[in-house]
């Protein structure tokens, strides 16, 4: 079945150091891809998102590019702040349906 | 313009016991997703409810149920609790059917601890 894989954390970061989560994916179809962001204490928030082949997602200074030859939708961020500081889950969905999450990376960034 | 709003936010069951959860969508959605999210793991799809019918299911057994109403508030009811089933319970809402591509909006989740 569909299957998302994203790097194990924590990802333990200096404000305004580079960030790149990986996530790579398995999927029969063409989905669609996201990544969400979990603060302490929160449900999920939308962060960005990608339908097709070679878009990019971006949203507060993230970008991820829906790359297909690769099956990979990597997270970047050129310089991360303490209040990036969180969980983040790259997903998949096709044609709709539920989505199928990766276990969560998390993100400590200290100043 | 009040979003997705679970109850409780916390709750403590024991093994074998019976629960139910609920959740009123965000305003203009009528479709309703729960999700299970365990300690250090990513959520996990439960099932969907539109039009007071479910409409897709994961891998979960017959004891996890719901039922969605006619103002579109679900519940998620879970019989014989297991230790396992200890995890932060979300609810999704989107509008018409559609899925994440389309606009979910999470409620911030009931955490169930069964001991």
């Amino acid at each position: 079945g569909d299957s998302v894989t994203q790097m194990e954390g924590p990802v333990t970061l200096s404000e305004e150091a580079f960030l790149t989560i990986n996530c790579t994916y398995t999927a029969t179809g063409y989905p669609s891809l996201f990544w969400y962001v979990q603060y302490p204490g929160e449900g999920l928030q939308l962060l960005l998102k990608a339908t097709k082949a070679d878009d990019k997602g971006s949203n507060k200074g993230f970008e991820a590019t829906y790359r297909k030859e690769t099956t990979s939708f990597h997270l970047e961020k050129g310089s991360v702040q303490v209040s990036d500081s969180a969980v983040y889950f790259c997903a998949l969905s096709d044609l709709e349906t539920a989505l199928i999450f990766g276990k969560g990376t998390t993100l400590s960034v200290s100043s | 313009d009040a979003g997705v709003t679970q109850s409780p936010t916390h709750l403590i069951k024991t093994r074998g016991q019976q629960v139910t959860l609920r959740c009123s969508p965000k305003s203009g959605h009528d479709t309703v997703s729960w999700y299970q999210q365990a300690l250090g793991q990513g959520p996990q799809f439960i099932f969907q409810y539109y039009e007071e019918e479910e409409r897709q299911r994961g891998n979960f057994p017959d004891r996890f149920s719901g039922h969605q109403f006619p103002n579109y508030s679900s519940e998620l009811n879970v019989n014989a609790l297991l230790l396992g089933d200890s995890a932060l319970y979300l609810c999704a809402s989107s509008p018409r059917l559609t899925g994440p591509d389309r606009g979910y909006t999470f409620g911030s989740g009931t955490r169930l601890t069964v001991v």
